[in-house]
């Protein structure tokens, strides 16, 4: 099976901050990696798929990189809405799985 | 509008069983993958399984950690999947989320990939004697 490890585990930034979060897979995954924010007592949502693409809605700020086994979650300018947990996820080999998650603290 | 509204949760004694739902609507249905991912309290995403659509058999593949012990079916008709859990154990205790997996292009790789692109909002599910 394949692991997702995502680093930070929590992070707190202020509001224009730059916020980059890290998910590493134990083996290649290609570009079938998606990433999605949950907050609380919520369903996560949809913000990128193959790695880097925005889903549809999902502001700009918001931007996807690598493949393989290194990809990057970025967020050019931290906003207030911007709380909550992240998670990778591939999609590349079954059983599909999560990343451990990212806590995104609002300074 | 897209939805999704999974039910059925409750309180249920170890080793018994309970079949939770996901009720679909405004899509096609038929022509979608359907997965179920839970969520215990405070803890990460579990991705448990998913079904495939008629033109894929039916196909279902698990989890390790429920493979044996829970079961994903779909009545096209009625718009709905389900998750049947038997033999279930304090551990399986968490918020049930069904999603759906949509086909979107990414013009970088010119293809599509299949995440999960719409959530229901959950169900609860405890297992405690």
């Amino acid at each position: 099976d394949i692991q997702l490890t995502q680093s930070p585990s929590f992070l707190s930034a202020s509001v224009r901050d730059r916020v980059t979060i890290t998910c590493r897979a134990s083996q290649g995954v290609a570009g079938y990696l998606a990433w999605y924010q949950q907050k609380p007592g919520k369903a996560p949502k949809l913000l990128i798929y193959g790695a880097s693409t925005l889903q549809s809605g999902v502001p700009s700020r918001f931007s996807g990189s690598g493949s393989g086994t290194d990809f990057t979650l970025t967020i050019t300018s931290l906003q207030p809405e911007d709380f909550g947990t992240y998670y990778c996820q591939q999609l590349d080999t079954y059983p599909l799985s999560f990343g451990g998650g990212t806590k995104v603290e609002i300074k | 509008e897209v939805q999704l509204v999974e039910s059925g949760g409750g309180l249920v004694q170890p080793g018994g069983s309970l079949k939770i739902s996901c009720v679909t609507s405004g899509f096609i249905f038929s022509g979608s993958a359907l997965h179920w991912v839970r969520q215990a309290s405070g803890r990460g995403l579990e991705w448990i399984g998913r079904i495939r659509t008629k033109n894929n058999n039916y196909a279902t593949t698990y989890g390790e950690s429920v493979k044996g012990r829970f079961t994903i079916s779909r009545d096209d008709s009625k718009n709905t999947a389900f998750l049947q859990m038997d033999s279930l154990q304090t551990e399986d205790s968490a918020v049930y989320f069904c999603a759906r997996a949509s086909p979107l292009y990414s013009s970088r790789d010119s293809f599509n990939y299949f995440p999960l692109d719409v959530w229901g909002r959950g169900t609860t599910v405890t297992v405690s004697s």
